[in-house]
């Protein structure tokens, strides 16, 4: 079965700073992945994906991702954090012909003047 | 493009009593799915549909709740009894389903915050 890990449940980033969230995903073939960022009152919104191909992928609002298979990580980065960027992220994975998407616990990101 | 439309936004109920979720999925969307979203569990799939047929309700936490899809522009959610456990924030998403149904996204709508009392 297919997870994923999100091991921070909490950052706080000073605007202007970088940022990077890690995410672990398990799945014994190549997953497509995914993160997710969430407003409060809101619902989720597709921030990136990743099928195949570049490892280095370029999502809306500056961010990006990279797929680093040796490590089973897609950790999301981004140069310069903007206070707009204050939500919860959520890495997701799901698998090749089957319609399920798992979702991590979620990264709270706090962004401080 | 109307995105997932989900009603009530919130919804209070006593215990013991029935609620109904409802969604509307983005139009041409063949997939939807139901997520319930707690601080101790995080973002939990309890179904999913994909041309109005269940596909998979292993997340379904017991026979209080049942979902349906009559047609491709609607699916409800149902809690009977409701339970002051079952206070969340459940949220509809749907996709279009074309192939490589990865190159679709999941759009989800705002949720439905449910509080039992």
């Amino acid at each position: 079965a297919q997870s994923v890990t999100q091991p921070d449940i909490h950052i706080t980033v000073s605007e202007g700073a970088s940022l990077e969230l890690r995410c672990n995903y398990s799945y014994g073939a190549t997953p497509y992945l995914f993160w997710y960022v969430q407003s409060p009152g809101q619902g989720l919104q597709l921030l990136l994906k990743y099928f195949s191909g570049d490892t280095l992928v370029q999502g809306i609002k500056g961010f990006e991702a990279e797929f680093k298979r040796s490590q089973s990580s897609f950790n999301l980065r981004k140069p310069s954090v903007h206070w707009s960027d204050a939500a919860e992220y959520f890495c997701a994975v799901g698998a090749p012909g089957y319609q399920k998407v798992t979702f991590g616990t979620g990264t709270k990101l706090q962004v401080i003047p | 493009d109307a995105g997932v439309i989900q009603s009530p936004r919130h919804e209070v109920t006593e215990m013991g009593q029935e609620v109904t979720l409802r969604c509307k999925p983005i139009s041409g969307h063949n997939s939807l799915f139901w997520y319930r979203q707690t601080m101790m569990r995080g973002l939990e799939l309890l179904i999913y549909f994909n041309n109005n047929v269940p596909i998979d309700d292993s997340g379904m936490p017991e026979d209080r709740f049942s979902a349906k899809m009559p047609n491709a522009s609607f699916s409800t959610l149902k809690i009977q009894p409701s339970e002051p456990r079952d206070s969340a924030v459940y949220f509809c998403a749907s996709k279009r389903d074309a192939g490589d149904s990865y190159n679709s996204p999941l759009h989800f709508g705002n949720g439905t915050r449910l509080t039992v009392t």
